[in-house]
């Protein structure tokens, strides 16, 4: 079971409120990832981070922001929240390197947070 | 265009049923081909992944990948009421770092 814990699994607020989502992992992986997932749709990445103090944007455009001062942990920020930012949050950890066996670029998922603004 | 598309279904079948599902891309430099499965209310996790052409096989899951027409399938055997869930297929290049998704189809198996 993957060790990487995403906080508040369900969250609903009221519009120009702003919001943090929390993501941890305990696996010491080097990789971070956001995606957004809204339903029949794709994952869409919004932002990683390939280690601590380095954050890039991903490629939906997404209002949010993310920090990544320790390796464990990787929140996003939402500033001022309005309804276009209702979706589901996942973020993911992955520990990319190609060992003797093969691939191991395997992205870890929290369960989510599902966020709606009212 | 999407890079990656897939049938979003939803797919109902009776149990034991063999189930396919299938993405095809349009990118020519995805080389890593990944099937995740995601329970509802869940992270997506890792089932299988394929390296560059051809297949491989896991227990009732077989992984088909043909570079040739950007197509590739997963194949459940003797699927189970606990098979229900949303598949979705995933690739990157060379390097890994960029995954793009499929936007998953939708399973169900029937009793």
């Amino acid at each position: 079971e993957a060790d990487i814990y995403q906080t508040p699994r369900y969250l609903v607020i009221g519009t120009g409120k702003k919001i943090t989502l929390e993501c941890s992992q305990t696996m010491g992986h080097d990789k971070m990832y956001w995606y957004q997932q809204d339903p029949g749709m794709e994952l869409h990445l919004i932002h990683y981070s390939y280690g601590v103090n380095s954050t890039e944007k991903g490629d939906l455009s997404s209002e949010s922001t993310v920090s990544r001062i320790r390796t464990e942990h990787f929140p996003l920020t939402l500033e001022s929240a309005r309804p276009s930012h209702t979706s589901q949050y996942l973020c993911a950890s992955s520990e990319s390197r190609f060992g003797a066996g093969g691939y191991t670029g395997e992205l870890f998922f929290g369960e989510g947070s599902r966020l709606t603004v009212l | 265009q999407k890079e990656v598309e897939q049938d979003p279904g939803p797919l109902s079948v009776p149990e034991g049923a063999i189930v396919s599902l299938n993405c095809t891309y349009s990118n020519s430099a995805f080389q890593y081909f990944m099937w995740y499965r995601q329970y509802s209310r869940k992270g997506p996790e890792l089932l299988m992944y394929t390296y560059s052409s051809g297949n491989k096989e896991d227990g009732r899951f077989t992984a088909q990948v043909d570079k040739s027409s950007k197509y590739i399938s997963l194949f459940i055997r003797d699927s189970q009421p606990s098979d229900s869930a949303t598949y979705l297929c995933a690739m990157s290049g060379s390097s890994a770092s960029k995954i793009i998704f499929g936007s998953g189809t939708r399973l169900s198996i029937r009793p």
